[in-house]
């Protein structure tokens, strides 16, 4: 079973600061995934990231994908109460796979 | 397209009660799951389908049926109500884009059983 473990589970931060997340795995993934969720709400697809090393860019939010596809990283920069939110990465278990194995996530919040 | 839509938002049964938790996209998308998110669990899939009449079984499907008749409908049934099964409920459905298979979910159904 490949698993993803996200860090730090929970995360408080002040309008304005900068913030990086963790998704972490033994395993190699194809892809990952990130996804925000708000409250009440389903999860949101943000970004898929598939090469090694690879950097994507969402307005404020950058994700990159370690060079050996282990592990990925977001960072928000100047975070907005807009922001708070359960961040959740995810992979398939297998190449080509249509399932996803998701990690516990980051809940965020961001205090005006 | 309202995507994917989820019937009741919220629902409370007694142990051993049955009940239908519904789910429809109009995306024409193949393939749909059901998940259970729980505090400190993550998502985990109950059941998935890759098509109008196939349906398989995910990491936790005991207590719950699912059948695939139409590509745009993939309801969840509670057999007999647990405790256990008190959570939040979402449905998803998926389809193949540039580079990965990418999932969109409902709004989800809270469910609790007394």
């Amino acid at each position: 079973t490949q698993l993803l473990e996200q860090s730090p589970q929970f995360l408080s931060i002040q309008e304005g600061e900068n913030l990086t997340v963790y998704c972490n795995s033994s395993s190699v993934f194809s892809s990952l995934q990130w996804y925000r969720q708000e409250p009440g709400e389903g999860p949101v697809l943000l970004v898929t990231v598939v090469t090694g090393g690879e950097v994507k860019k969402l307005k404020r939010l950058t994700f990159q994908f370690g060079d050996a596809r282990k592990d990925s990283s977001l960072h928000i920069t100047a975070a907005q109460p807009g922001d708070t939110g359960l961040y959740l990465c995810a992979g398939p278990p297998g190449a080509g796979s249509y399932q996803l194995t998701f990690g516990k996530g980051t809940k965020l919040s961001v205090i005006p | 397209n309202a995507g994917v839509t989820q019937t009741p938002k919220f629902q409370v049964l007694k142990t051993g009660q049955s009940m239908t938790l519904q789910c429809a996209q109009d995306m024409n998308h193949e393939y749909m799951s059901w998940y259970r998110q729980d505090p400190g669990m993550g998502l985990r899939l109950i059941h998935y389908s890759v098509g109008a009449g196939i349906t398989d079984q995910g990491e936790v499907p005991n207590g719950y049926n699912v059948s695939r008749s139409t590509t745009e409908d993939f309801p969840l049934r509670l057999l007999s109500a647990a405790p256990s099964q008190t959570s939040v409920y979402f449905c998803a459905s998926s389809f193949r884009g540039q580079v990965a298979y990418e999932q969109y979910f409902g709004p989800g159904t809270r469910l609790t059983v007394t």
